[in-house]
């Protein structure tokens, strides 16, 4: 089974500064999936980012990008110029290879990021 | 991405009752999917809802008390059955993109609270 660690609860961030969250996980498999999900107030859960295990250039999306450490099984989300919407709950997740007929999504506990005005 | 609607946004609900939560999706999708997320924790997966066969459930929910169906490609319903308090928590569909990217969209959730 794959379990996805996140080690801080929460995270305070000033505006414009930039922030990153760690996310480390367990598993035996080769090639997976990583993503990052934002979950603001309204509860919608928004997909920020996504990385494949066999990829070794890291993920970005604009202001996101990810750290992804193969070896140490880490893959930390940075998030650049923080802005008063960046506020939300930040979950990790992972997900096996697409030539598993597994597509379930196993989270992490989550970080809370605050972003401060 | 698929944009996915949930009906009801919220309820509050007595023992012993059930509740029917849908989820519409505006494109036909092979996989849909039912997550649990208790109030202030993480998400976890109730089952996978596949048309045309019965829905696959993770280990620590059962049919009985999570029937779902999943009658055509755009549509499924997740029932919580003889509710009680700890079944309060936010019920999330989600869909899979469908192009083998292994990408995840949800809807906007179901918040439960049973009294």
């Amino acid at each position: 089974a794959q379990t996805v660690t996140q080690s801080q609860p929460e995270m305070s961030v000033q505006e414009a500064e930039t922030v990153t969250l760690s996310c480390t996980y367990d598993t035996s498999e080769n090639n997976y999936y990583l993503f990052w999900y934002k979950q603001p107030p309204s509860r919608q859960m928004i997909l920020v980012i996504r990385q494949e295990a066999y990829k070794q250039q890291n993920a970005t999306e604009n202001r996101f990008s990810v750290n992804f450490q193969k070896a140490a099984k880490s893959f930390s989300l940075k998030i650049s110029d923080s802005q008063l919407g960046d506020t939300a709950m930040y979950f990790c997740a992972f997900m096996k290879h697409v030539h598993s007929n597994d597509y379930k999504l196993s989270f992490g506990a989550g970080t809370t990021v605050t972003v401060r005005a | 991405s698929a944009v996915i609607s949930q009906k009801p946004s919220r309820d509050i609900c007595q023992r012993g009752t059930s509740l029917t939560i849908q989820c519409q999706v505006d494109s036909q999708v092979t996989m849909m999917f039912w997550y649990r997320q208790q109030p202030g924790q993480s998400l976890t997966l109730i089952a996978t809802a596949n048309q045309g066969s019965e829905a696959t459930y993770e280990s620590g929910f059962v049919i009985d008390k999570f029937p779902i169906s999943r009658p055509n490609l755009t549509f499924s319903t997740l029932t919580v059955s003889n509710m009680s308090p700890e079944d309060s928590s936010i019920y999330l569909c989600s869909v899979e993109d469908g192009q083998g990217a292994r990408r995840q969209y949800f809807g906007p959730g179901t918040r439960l609270t049973v009294t």
